[in-house]
């Protein structure tokens, strides 16, 4: 079945450092979705990428979704210590609404 | 957007027992669906809740162990049935807003138990 693999698992950086997670599928999706999960809490959803190609910013954070819509990432520059938090990518595949997450990257910044 | 109220909030059960975990939307939407995040881990989706007819399960999840009910667009419910200490999770309730099929999901506050 479909897989979807996200690294790393962890990172600590020091406040002001650069972040980046990585996510691939084993499939081609029709949307990939990033979710923003904090200590305790539900994830929220950040953002959603259907185009080949497509990168969206949102201020200090930038979505790449990759041209055969296999693989995407999420680059937060300039870290705060609000960003702490587990971030998942989730592919979304046909028309089924389903979606199917990555195993997350939790960020540290340390301040 | 959509509004998910889910309850119990959290619960500590005995092994053998059973718990129904309940989703109330604010508006009518055609996709549920339930996930379960064990500890430290991501979410794995147990199953779409249909409404007027049976679930469909993901692979390793089967309809005796966690019955699901869909009465109509807003409610559904979910039950962990003769749990293990295996079974300690917090189970979310999702919703794609709206009569859309794709899109962003909504989730609930979720529902952390915990089997002794």
């Amino acid at each position: 079945g479909q897989q979807v693999m996200q690294i790393p698992q962890y990172q600590h950086v020091q406040e002001g450092e650069d972040f980046t997670t990585y996510c691939n599928s084993s499939t081609t999706l029709s949307n990939i979705q990033w979710y923003k999960q904090r200590p305790g809490g539900h994830p929220v959803f950040l953002i959603q990428l259907v185009k080949s190609g497509e990168v969206k910013k949102q201020k200090r954070l930038t979505f790449q979704f990759g041209e055969a819509k296999k693989n995407s990432s999420l680059h937060i520059t300039a870290t705060q210590t609000t960003d702490v938090g587990t971030y998942f990518c989730a592919g979304q595949s046909g028309n089924t609404g389903k979606l199917i997450f990555g195993q997350g990257t939790t960020l540290q910044v340390k301040p | 957007s959509a509004v998910i109220s889910q309850k119990p909030s959290r619960d500590i059960c005995q092994r053998g027992t059973s718990l129904t975990i309940q989703c109330q939307v604010d508006s009518q939407v055609t996709m549920m669906f339930w996930y379960r995040q064990q500890p430290g881990q991501s979410l794995t989706l147990i199953a779409t809740a249909n409404q007027g007819s049976e679930a469909t399960y993901e692979s390793g999840f089967v309809i005796d162990k966690f019955p699901i009910s869909r009465p109509n667009l807003t409610f559904s419910t979910l039950t962990v049935s003769n749990m293990s200490p295996e079974d300690s999770s917090i189970y979310l309730c999702s919703v794609v807003s709206g009569q859309k099929n794709t899109g962003e999901l909504f989730f609930g506050e979720g529902s952390r138990l915990t089997v002794l």
